[in-house]
């Protein structure tokens, strides 16, 4: 149980081009889903906290109009990255915990994006 | 001071020896402790997870917990050159705008040779 998916597994896009994430939860519902970053040989960057039907929550230093989050069901979050360039590209990764007072996180298979 | 530390790095065993990861944190409040492996251009996998002071034991894994001195451990035993891997320490509650949120230290790079 506690599998996490990420589509697309990777992409490369122009510069200038938005590019949009998915992030499932497969046999569990995700009140919170999270969005983390990472740059070769650095550790995971919480970028934000994606809370079903509300706003999500950006940590300091990550722009909300770039990085659009959008957690319209218990099962799906989305990050898009819009006008991206060549400093959006990283490793995205996504995770979602099993609530019910629980802390784990699991995380998806996560998204390398190569923006040119 | 960075909230979750440490050493990354690499740390070279033997084939059979025991492993042995460190990780120290800056916020006291903290109370949830967990260790993932990463594989190169893969995502973090769930080793073990420790709440209370003392040692978790799971298979060859054991996890050590010791709040007075804000240390975390993992213990390798038996290391196979599959355990080549780097190992990340987090800790929940740290200072970010969610309570939920995971603080990851940069890792450990752990290489087994046969």
């Amino acid at each position: 149980g506690a599998v996490v998916s990420q589509h697309p597994s990777r992409v490369i896009c122009k510069s200038g081009t938005s590019v949009k994430i998915e992030c499932r939860s497969l046999d569990f519902q995700a009140t919170t889903m999270f969005w983390y970053r990472q740059f070769p040989k650095q550790s995971l960057m919480l970028m934000a906290t994606s809370n079903e039907g509300s706003k999500a929550t950006y940590e300091q230093g990550v722009e909300k109009d770039k990085f659009l989050i959008n957690h319209a069901s218990l099962t799906l979050s989305t990050l898009t990255v819009t006008s991206a360039h060549p400093e959006d590209s990283s490793f995205y990764i996504c995770s979602a915990d099993l609530g019910w007072g629980t802390d784990t996180q699991y995380f998806g298979p996560g998204t390398r994006l190569t923006v040119l | 001071q960075k909230e979750v530390e440490q050493n990354s790095g690499p740390l070279s065993v033997p084939e059979g020896a025991i492993a042995s990861l460190n990780c120290t944190y800056s916020d006291r409040g903290s109370q949830s402790f967990f260790w993932y492996r990463q594989y190169s251009g893969k995502s973090p996998e769930l080793i073990m997870f420790i709440y209370s002071n003392g040692d978790k034991e799971d298979g060859r894994f054991t996890a050590q917990l010791n709040k007075a001195s804000q240390y975390v451990s993992l213990l390798i035993r038996d290391s196979q050159p599959s355990d080549s891997a780097t190992y990340l320490c987090a800790v929940k509650g740290g200072r970010t705008n969610s309570g939920y949120a995971l603080n990851f230290g940069k890792g450990t790079s752990l290489l087994v040779t046969p």
